[in-house]
């Protein structure tokens, strides 16, 4: 079993819709969790950290569930500019606060 | 402010090749990763140094790649021998410290990649 497991996709949208990615994580001491975004052929870039309190910005909003393992990314109002891969991200914690890269989910926003 | 910069940007060798990258990361980030991304999986930590000490490198493969930060700033990546399964993108990546945050000065920030293709 992957240590962060994602459902690949590809999640199809038409423009405005709403989508919700999930990641569910297998290392209960993991401290710290993140979205990062990667579009095609550039490098990842850190979308948002996640927080048990939720955590919102603009039309993003992340939440995390420490009971359950459990990661959440809802994009509200998509756009075009929306679509990439979205990986989840754990952070391990420790001495080296080694990151864990989920395999990603691609979302493609159809105009 | 620039950015982490790798070299080269693209490579293509014939298995049992050696291959070296270089990596630079952003001024004053003391912490510096070397990532393989195999396409359609996620990036997967081969190598953390924090300054010029190595804090992991349990998933490097030891015999055939190895990888130096010479006085805490430059880095370079060397597959020797390379075999087919090593086609990917190597990124490099860089932080402040151990601690990363967004939004915040301790953010991660990736460099562009160099895509490796062994043929």
């Amino acid at each position: 079993r992957k240590e962060v497991e994602q459902d690949p996709g590809p999640f199809n949208v038409p423009e405005g819709a709403t989508v919700a990615f999930n990641c569910t994580y297998s290392n209960s001491a993991s401290q710290s969790f993140f979205w990062y975004r990667q579009d095609c052929r550039k490098e990842p870039k850190l979308l948002m950290s996640v927080y048990s309190s939720g955590n919102e910005d603009g039309r993003f909003t992340a939440q995390l569930n420490r009971a359950s393992q459990y990661i959440s990314l809802l994009i509200r109002d998509s756009k075009l500019s929306d679509s990439a891969t979205y990986l989840c991200v754990v952070n391990r914690g420790g001495a080296t606060n080694k990151l864990i890269f989920g395999t990603g989910t691609l979302l493609a926003v159809q105009p | 402010e620039a950015g982490v910069a790798q070299s080269p940007r693209y490579k293509i060798i014939e298995k049992r090749q050696s291959v070296a990258f270089w990596c630079n990361p952003i001024s004053g980030h003391a912490t510096l990763y070397w990532y393989q991304q195999i396409l359609g999986q996620g990036p997967k930590l081969l190598i953390q140094f924090q300054n010029n000490g190595v804090v992991d490198d349990s998933q490097l493969p030891k015999d055939r790649f190895s990888a130096e930060r010479l006085k805490g700033v430059d880095s370079t990546l060397k597959i020797q021998p390379a075999k087919l399964e090593d086609s990917a993108v190597y990124l490099c990546a860089s932080s402040l410290g151990l601690q990363i945050v967004a939004g915040g000065p301790y953010e991660q920030y990736f460099g562009p990649g160099t895509r490796l293709t062994v043929t």
